[in-house]
């Protein structure tokens, strides 16, 4: 059985960036899929933000990439999620998810998801 | 960007009847390996969401066979075919024929009626 703990904080100051971690239990980061995460606006849809491999290999939204990081810590079992310059826009439940990957090329669908971060961008 | 469309928003089903949640593409999903690049989710409160079908039609381990995708093309459709009070989520719709640039429907609230 899979599951993705979050954690980070829930409040992050405009301008600032939002950092979030989700550690893996009952699966080995390092076994074949990629790590991702998909974020909802209040009162808004779904978003893919972006996904990694324990190799590095990295895909992202087009519409987030330029503010987007994300990492692996492959001793810890956890990937990381780093998100530059917020503004309001980018309050949103944060969930960290399993990715079913297209060989390297893109995310297919997402087979496991974290409980989800409420993170508010506010001063 | 890939736009789908839920219907309906929200729905009332009675326990045993049968639920219909539709999903509407604006481009088809339909790849040349003739796969249909559609996923379904189902997000209980208080839960994360959790897969259910992808490749519009293939249930996801441990996913109970009262739950059915079908459709093709442009139109898809989630069917329970015997309500069940657990059953009571929002259900979303989402595409990775666009991949990375994927896109989830607005999502359908399903209720007991």
């Amino acid at each position: 059985q899979v599951y993705l703990q979050q954690s980070g904080p829930g409040q992050v100051k405009p301008a600032e960036t939002l950092s979030l971690t989700c550690t893996v239990f009952g699966f080995s980061i390092t076994n074949g899929y990629f790590w991702g995460w998909i974020r909802q606006p209040p009162g808004k849809r779904l978003e893919y933000i972006g996904s990694i491999h324990y190799s590095g290999t990295t895909h992202f939204n087009p519409s987030l990439k330029s503010r987007v990081a994300l990492s692996v810590d492959k001793s810890e079992n956890r990937f990381s999620l780093k998100l530059s310059s917020v503004a309001a826009a980018d309050t949103a439940v944060y969930h960290c998810v399993q990715v079913r990957e297209n060989g390297g090329y893109g995310p297919y669908f997402f087979d496991n998801w974290g409980q989800g971060t409420l993170v508010t961008v506010s001063s | 960007d890939i736009v789908l469309t839920q219907s309906p928003d929200s729905l009332g089903v009675s326990l045993g009847e049968r639920a219909t949640i539709n999903c509407k593409s604006r481009q088809s999903l339909l790849f040349t390996n003739n796969k249909n690049y559609l996923a379904w989710y189902q997000h209980k409160p208080g839960q994360p969401p959790k897969l259910l079908i992808y490749w519009a039609s293939t249930r996801a381990s441990g996913v109970p066979d009262r739950f059915s995708g079908s459709g093709s093309g442009t139109d898809f459709t989630l069917t329970i075919s015997s309500l069940q009070a657990e059953d009571v989520a929002v259900y979303y719709c989402q595409q990775y024929y666009s991949t990375p640039a994927i896109s989830f429907g607005q999502g359908t609230r399903l209720d007991i009626k």
